[in-house]
């Protein structure tokens, strides 16, 4: 079975805080993402990675930046963390299978920034 | 672009009860599309797909059809437990130049014993 996990279910941070959110998936899966969860809007993509060192922009990457420096993980940042990035985030790996990828997730941190 | 559109919720239902999400989705080509599933303080869990016209994704007693004419991959069981109870999410995913999957905003179910 794909295991994805992060490093912290639950997260309490202050404004202005540098947070780091990990994610280790152990399948050996190019595909990496970082998504945050809402009520009502479902999930957003923040970012992506197709392999090591490479990373790509999601819907909403403002405030946010990551790092993929071993296929195994990636890693969340939020340089300067605020109260509207209080949020469930949610990272999942895939193999490449082009449109028929199925997403494998981790149980998700709930970050709270006060 | 690409989108996808569920029935809001919640949904409450009695257990045994016939229950449907629906779901609409609007992309050009032939997307694949997914139904995964959120218990309650878990992540997401992929419950069937379907990755082209006609095919029905089926598991664990849930099934959906993907229509092309509808434009719509709607989740379906026919007597739901109270197990069922959580957030069920519709997506697409297309390979666009990336493998980014589209969700829609997910419908919390409630059974009732």
């Amino acid at each position: 079975d794909v295991k994805v996990t992060q490093s912290s279910r639950y997260l309490v941070k202050r404004t202005g805080e540098k947070v780091f959110l990990e994610c280790v998936q152990d399948m050996d899966h190019e595909n990496m993402f970082w998504y945050r969860q809402d009520p009502g809007l479902g999930l957003r993509l923040i970012y992506f990675s197709y392999d090591v060192k490479m990373k790509e922009k999601g819907d909403i990457p403002e405030g946010y930046s990551v790092s993929r420096e071993k296929k195994e993980r990636f890693s969340l940042i939020l340089e300067s963390a605020s109260t509207n990035q209080t949020s469930m985030y949610l990272c999942a790996s895939s193999l490449p299978e082009r449109s028929q990828e199925t997403q494998y997730f981790g149980p998700g941190t709930r970050l709270l920034v006060l | 672009g690409n989108s996808v559109t569920q029935m809001e919720g919640p949904v409450t239902l009695s257990e045994e009860a016939f229950l449907t999400i629906n779901c609409t989705y609007t992309a050009t080509g032939y997307p694949s599309l997914f139904w995964y599933v959120q218990y309650p303080g878990e992540g997401l869990q992929l419950l069937l797909k379907a990755t082209k016209a006609d095919d029905k994704g089926s598991n664990k007693g849930f099934e959906a059809t993907y229509r092309k004419e509808t434009t719509s991959f709607h989740l379906e069981k026919g007597s739901v437990q109270v197990s069922d109870s959580a957030v069920y999410f519709c997506a697409l995913s297309r390979n666009t130049g990336g493998f980014k999957t589209i969700f829609g905003a997910g419908t919390r179910l409630f059974v009732k014993a």
